[in-house]
């Protein structure tokens, strides 16, 4: 079971780049990563996957080292509107997953 | 619409009696499972099934059971809920174990007194 470590919280402000990373130091071979974001009150939503190197997407893009024991997700540009709790989440679906404790962004004007 | 439904979104009761929480997707997913949410400890998983009649345990199955008679649902049970039991609860599906996303139900907070 991967395990996971992340910043509890991040600040930035609007238009900026934002990146945060993950630790996920005993990742299986057949292990993806995925991250999702969540709003208060409402269930997570899946933003991006990958299994090594760049992955981008309309949304953000994910990055992740040869040695796949980190990954850093980079939101370009953000707005107010992505405020909100972001998870790494290995994936492998035979397995039992775990979500980290997540990081709280702040998005301030 | 495709999407994860939850009933009852809240509910109260009381400790041991006896209480179901469903779950039913539209997807025609294989893979489901059932998430607790509590302050500071982010989502743990419960209960996993990764097809009709396969359910497997996650990280904190102690005090629920779970069923998949059929694909489009997966009830969690709780047979005599306990005050430690009072947490948000997620259930997600997602198209295969080989299709990463998974999408969420709306949650249902249950407070156990």
């Amino acid at each position: 079971l991967a395990k996971t470590t992340q910043p509890i919280s991040m600040d930035s402000y609007e238009g900026q780049e934002v990146n945060i990373t993950c630790s996920h130091n005993n990742i299986a071979t057949n292990d993806y990563i995925t991250w999702y974001q969540q709003f208060p009150s409402q269930g997570p939503r899946f933003i991006i996957q990958g299994y090594k190197t760049k992955v981008t997407n309309e949304v953000a893009s994910l990055f992740i080292p040869a040695d796949r024991k980190s990954s850093t997700l980079s939101l370009p540009r953000v707005s107010l509107s992505d405020t909100a709790v972001y998870y790494c989440l290995p994936w492998n679906a035979g397995n039992m997953l775990t979500f980290g404790g997540g990081t709280r962004l702040m998005v301030k004007p | 619409e495709a999407q994860v439904t939850q009933n009852p979104r809240y509910l109260i009761t009381v400790t041991g009696k006896k209480l179901t929480v469903t779950c039913s997707q539209n997807m025609n997913h294989e893979y489901m499972s059932w998430y607790r949410q509590d302050p500071g400890l982010g989502l743990r998983q419960i209960y996993y099934s990764m097809n009709v009649e396969v359910t497997d345990k996650g990280d904190v199955p102690e005090g629920y059971k779970v069923s998949r008679k059929e694909k489009r649902n997966f009830p969690l049970i709780l047979e005599s809920p306990s005050p430690n039991q009072t947490s948000l609860y997620f259930c997600a599906s997602s198209l295969s174990t080989r299709d990463y996303e998974q999408y969420f139900g709306p949650g249902t907070r249950l407070t156990v007194t």
